[in-house]
């Protein structure tokens, strides 16, 4: 099957600073990728849909300027947690699809992010 | 928007004891997948559904989509300690772009 990476697995910072989270396909091509959070015992909420060289999709509620999303490459995507403050702090997961919407998910193994 | 429901929330049945989740969409839906998360793992894709009416079988597990397309459930015959997880579903409406899941059926499963 499809595999999709995901950097870091598991990352603590200080409120205020930075996070950035990749995700890549391995060995597939990935026109879009997908965004999730996922809060302890939750589902997945969908944060952002993010399209190989063009501007991310973001859902309502979901701050563009907080999560920057950038899919400069058919294999790469990021999220940047920018200002990150402890209420941040979630698993964040990425998925890719291999064709276009509604198509199956491929997910990476996710990135608790912990904000103190 | 779209919501898709899913109940239980939990379940704990005796190992050899059946199991089903069911999951319900507000709106119509182009296709359904179901996805397995294993405590501390990442979601992985079981099954998609297309068709209206559709039941699929992956050995133990039985994968049905409504004549409506509105619903469907996931049942698992004679459980086993491997099936712990939490199983989500998730939907595409016919005019959507991205799958939105269900809170997902935590199963646990004891010997």
């Amino acid at each position: 099957g499809a595999v999709v990476s995901q950097h870091p697995s598991r990352v603590i910072c200080k409120s205020g600073t930075s996070v950035k989270i990749e995700c890549r396909s391995l060995d597939f091509q990935a026109t879009t990728m997908f965004w999730y959070r996922q809060f302890p015992k939750k589902s997945l909420m969908l944060m952002a849909t993010s399209n190989e060289g063009s501007k991310a999709t973001y859902e309502q509620g979901v701050e563009k300027d907080k999560f920057l999303i950038n899919h400069a490459s058919l294999t790469l995507s990021t999220l940047t947690v920018t200002s990150a403050h402890p209420e941040d702090s979630s698993f964040y997961i990425c998925s890719a699809s291999r064709g276009g919407n509604g198509e199956k998910l491929f997910f990476g193994s996710g990135t608790q992010l912990s904000v103190l | 928007g779209q919501q898709v429901m899913q109940i239980p929330q939990y379940q704990h049945v005796q190992e050899g004891e059946d199991f089903t989740t069911y999951c319900n969409s507000s709106t119509t839906l182009s296709n359904i997948q179901w996805y397995k998360q294993r405590p501390g793992g990442h979601p992985v894709f079981l099954i998609q559904l297309v068709k209206s009416g559709e039941v699929k079988k992956q050995k133990r597990l039985t994968f049905q989509f409504g004549e409506a397309k509105k619903n469907s459930s996931l049942h698992i015959t004679a459980t086993q300690t491997t099936d712990v997880g939490t199983y989500f579903c998730a939907g595409i409406e016919n005019s959507g772009y991205a799958l939105n899941f269900g809170k997902g059926t935590s199963l646990l499963v004891t010997p």
